[in-house]
């Protein structure tokens, strides 16, 4: 089983700051397939990033993710106050089993 | 616009069962696999089972493997997750949710917003 670590752990910052999520496994993930969810409190996670760069349908272009094999990282620029949430990493590589990172907390002060 | 609803989640005693339900509308159901993914209070995200489009494979996190099971109604465009022998780790907030592909495994674009499964006695 791939396990997905994430830093930092909790992430203050401003206002039109730029945010950098590390995503790490523990082996290399095929084909990149990894993916990155955002949750609000509250509510349910929704798809940002997948194939390590792609975009999700209606995700602005201040999300972008990067990364292949086993680093792999979501940056956020120009911070919104909505954009207050965790966010986890996915792996879709390694059949049967996925994996999620244990999440990484923004907050926009 | 697509949509997956869940329910049929509520307290249940240790060693109960209990059966989910996820409705999915907006979508070819059948061209699409689909996964349960839970979330213990103040903890992250557990992923815990998955079935492909036609139905034909299902997969398991080691965790509940032999107590619950997956299957799919494509005439109801319903997903299900029986849940027996239940244990109070099992107590989470239950997504339903749809992949990308009818393949497995993939990432999830479309998420309920989840029915709660208590385990206590």
């Amino acid at each position: 089983e791939i396990v997905l670590t994430q830093s930092p752990g909790t992430l203050s910052l401003s206002p039109g700051e730029r945010a950098t999520l590390s995503c790490r496994a523990s082996q290399s993930v095929s084909n990149n397939y990894l993916a990155w969810y955002r949750q609000k409190p509250g509510q349910a996670p929704r798809l940002l990033i997948y194939g390590a760069s792609s975009r999700a349908i209606g995700i602005p272009d201040r999300f972008s993710g990067s990364g292949s094999g086993t680093g792999f990282t979501l940056t956020i620029s120009g911070l919104e106050p909505e954009d207050s949430a965790v966010y986890y990493c996915q792996q879709y590589g390694s059949s049967p089993t996925i994996t999620f990172g244990q999440g990484t907390r923004l907050e926009i002060k | 616009e697509v949509q997956v609803v869940e329910s049929g989640g509520g307290l249940v005693q240790p060693g109960g069962s209990l059966r989910l339900s996820c409705a999915a509308s907006g979508f070819t159901f059948g061209n699409y696999a689909m996964t349960w993914v839970r979330q213990a209070p103040g903890m992250g995200l557990e992923w815990v089972s998955g079935i492909s489009g036609t139905g034909g494979s299902t997969y398991y996190a080691d965790s509940v493997k032999g107590r619950f099971t997956i299957s799919r109604d494509s005439s109801k465009n319903t997903l299900y997750l029986q849940m027996n022998s239940l244990r109070a780790e099992d107590t989470a907030l239950y997504y339903c949710a749809k992949a990308g592909r009818s393949g497995w495994p993939y990432y999830f674009d479309c998420w309920g917003q989840g029915t709660l499964v208590t385990v206590s006695s």
